[in-house]
């Protein structure tokens, strides 16, 4: 079945790049994304890219995608210390509204 | 405009009660899922509805629960008995039918079964 990884904790200096890594299975996927959880609050989608794409930038975001290999990648710029949340790779087929999600990054900026 | 509202925010029984939970979607989003979200996971899907039609509910447990969307507006999510495994995250979402199927979550229901 569809399986999406990603490494568990990210620590980042604050002003640093970030780059969270996920690897997905299904070679079916149209849509990729990147949700963001803060504590306490639901998954809050920052990003998605088409799979025809390589690459989608968004103000301090970049994701890059690597078809072939069924990587993903998210870069986050100037990381700040309200960037500090889990991330959450994702994906979905276009022949399916559901969307099939990674166990997070927990990304922790330090000073 | 409001986004997702869910209730109540957190709840603690003892195994074996009845729980139910409630989501009102964003108003005319007609797509509402269901997630469980365990401790250092990612949200999984229990249900999707369009509309009033439950249109994917193989990864529900049909022996303990059971949802309704009887209007096609807001849904309950009940789980009666529960089990101490059931302690989790239970996220509500909601779409339009984008084409990037953009889903909005709620805050979600942190349930604690003892």
């Amino acid at each position: 079945g569809e399986d999406v990884e990603q490494s568990l904790f990210l620590s980042v200096r604050e002003g640093d790049s970030s780059v969270i890594n996920c690897t997905y299975t299904d070679s079916s996927s149209t849509y990729l994304y990147w949700y963001k959880q803060e504590p306490g609050a639901g998954l809050q989608l920052l990003t998605y890219i088409f799979s025809n794409m390589d690459m989608k930038q968004d103000q301090r975001l970049t994701v890059l995608l690597n078809k072939k290999d069924k990587h993903l990648s998210l870069r986050i710029a100037d990381t700040q210390t309200g960037d500090s949340a889990i991330y959450f790779c994702a994906e979905s087929s276009s022949s399916a509204s559901k969307i099939i999600f990674g166990s997070g990054t927990r990304l922790s900026i330090r000073p | 405009e409001a986004g997702v509202v869910q209730s109540p925010r957190y709840k603690i029984i003892e195994k074996k009660q009845p729980v139910a939970f409630w989501c009102n979607p964003i108003s005319g989003h007609n797509t509402l899922y269901w997630y469980r979200q365990n401790l250092g996971q990612g949200p999984e899907l229990l249900i999707r509805y369009e509309n009033e039609e439950a249109v994917d509910d193989s990864q529900l447990p049909k022996d303990r629960f059971s949802a309704e969307r009887l209007k096609g507006v807001d849904s309950t999510l009940k789980i009666q008995p529960a089990e101490l495994g059931d302690s989790a995250v239970y996220l509500c979402a909601s779409n339009a039918g984008q084409g990037y199927n953009e889903q909005f979550f709620g805050p979600g229901t942190r349930l604690t079964v003892l």
